[in-house]
């Protein structure tokens, strides 16, 4: 069964400090992993997705990466509108067409 | 270009009761899915449509039924609301199941089951 661990569960940083996020899963076969922002009340923001061990992308402050085991975002520099939920998701080659599974996502607090 | 939209924002039913969520998209996306989201725990698939006329079940489809008679819309019934049943519930839609650009999520309905 696959499944998506994303840690940690909070965390609070000072404007322009640096940290990551942790993305860890088990899949079957990786067909590709997304990165979500979610706000409060409102639906997933799609950010990224990585289909290979190595592969990054960038945007603004963002940067995610790719290993065979885990998915780090990293977040350089934030800025108070960077506070959100980001959500892991992973989906598999074959199986239900396009499933997604979800972490259950890191809450940022980002404060001045 | 609206994207997709979720009505009602919020709803409170009581036991027993039956409801429809609407879900519709404006960028003939042919796949579309609903995803319910509980505290601690992650989005899951509830059910989903890879086209007009053709539906199957996700993770959790146990209470809920669907259909897909256009390409825009893809309601979720709830045939007799349980407590359990109480959660945000998303609905998001792809050019294909397989995009390599995410899904595009509505802003979710709140549904409240007392």
């Amino acid at each position: 069964e696959d499944q998506v661990t994303q840690s940690p569960e909070a965390l609070r940083l000072q404007e322009g400090e640096s940290s990551s996020l942790n993305c860890s899963y088990t899949v079957s076969g990786l067909r590709g992993l997304f990165w979500y922002r979610q706000d409060p009340g409102k639906g997933p923001e799609f950010l990224f997705t990585l289909y290979s061990a190595g592969e990054e992308k960038e945007k603004e402050r963002l940067k995610a990466t790719l290993t065979k085991k885990e998915s780090f975002l990293h977040i350089t520099a934030p800025k108070p509108e960077d506070s959100a939920t980001y959500l892991c998701a992973v989906q598999a080659v074959g199986g239900t067409a396009s499933k997604l599974t979800f972490g259950t996502g890191t809450r940022l607090q980002v404060t001045l | 270009n609206a994207g997709v939209t979720q009505t009602p924002k919020f709803q409170v039913l009581k036991t027993g009761q039956s409801m429809t969520l609407q879900c519709a998209q404006d960028m003939n996306h042919e796949y579309m899915s609903w995803y319910r989201q509980d505290p601690g725990m992650g989005l899951r698939l509830i059910h989903y449509s890879v086209g007009a006329g053709i539906t199957d079940q996700g993770e959790v489809p146990n209470g809920y039924n669907v259909s897909r008679s256009t390409t825009e819309d893809f309601p979720l019934r709830l045939l007799s609301a349980a407590p359990s049943q109480t959660s945000v519930y998303f609905c998001a839609s792809s050019w294909t199941g397989h995009t390599n650009y995410g899904y595009t999520f509505g802003s979710g309905t709140r549904l409240t089951v007392v």
